[in-house]
């Protein structure tokens, strides 16, 4: 049973264009979203995050569109550059308790 | 930045018998975690750690699997005896803040039963 799900499942884009990752979810009770990046031969680490109270949260190049009545987000990717390739993970986690599930990922390719 | 160790990255055992991953996280973290991943396909959640207790623990966290911190030494997963669909990556995390504090991942143990 996938709770957390993500598409695509690969995507390639070219250098300065943006990139868009999608997740979408079934518990109503998420109420925590946070992104991770995992590079090459490296651990995943956390990228950005966003509550529901907000449907948008900025990071620089990096932003999460959030549609609670849909239970979808993404993850845009503006002006992408080579060092973004990487596999991105969607989490999520429920009010008042402690576990975090993980999407499949999205495998990200930025073309130079 | 911060690490979290994982010890073995990789071990090979017959069915039947036992293993223990080692969890070495991040010295001032409160909050830790294993997840399993079959190859190719996703990480997944078996079970949080806190305060010296299992919080949530999932479907696939069986009776032989058990968890402990002995004396804030490493986190440690046992599974007792192992079987065939226990082979995976086994990755620990380890989190200052919980839920909504970032979780440092190690690097995985490999784990091969045969």
């Amino acid at each position: 049973q996938q709770q957390v799900r993500q598409s695509p499942q690969s995507l390639t884009v070219w250098e300065g264009e943006t990139a868009i990752l999608n997740c979408s979810y079934e518990d109503s009770t998420f109420d925590y979203f946070p992104w991770y990046w995992q590079f090459p031969r490296e651990s995943p680490a956390l990228l950005i995050a966003i509550r529901p109270v907000s449907n948008k949260k900025e990071d620089g190049r990096f932003t999460i569109f959030f549609n609670k009545r849909e239970k979808k987000l993404s993850l845009h990717i503006t002006d992408s550059q080579p060092g973004d390739s990487a596999t991105y993970f969607c989490a999520a986690s429920p009010y008042g308790n402690e576990k975090i599930t993980f999407g499949a990922g999205t495998k990200l390719t930025i073309k130079p | 930045g911060p690490k979290v160790l994982q010890i073995p990255s990789h071990q090979i055992i017959d069915m039947g018998q036992m293993v223990t991953l080692n969890c070495d996280p991040v010295s001032n973290h409160l909050y830790f975690y294993w997840y399993k991943q079959i190859l190719g396909q996703q990480m997944e959640f078996l079970v949080n750690f806190y305060n010296g207790k299992v919080m949530e623990k999932s479907k696939l966290f069986k009776d032989q699997f058990s968890v402990e911190r002995p004396d804030g030494s490493y986190f440690t997963l046992k599974i007792q005896p192992t079987a065939l669909e226990d082979s995976a990556v086994y990755f620990c995390a380890s989190s200052l803040g919980g839920r909504t504090g970032q979780l440092y991942f190690g690097e995985g143990s490999k784990l091969t039963v045969l």
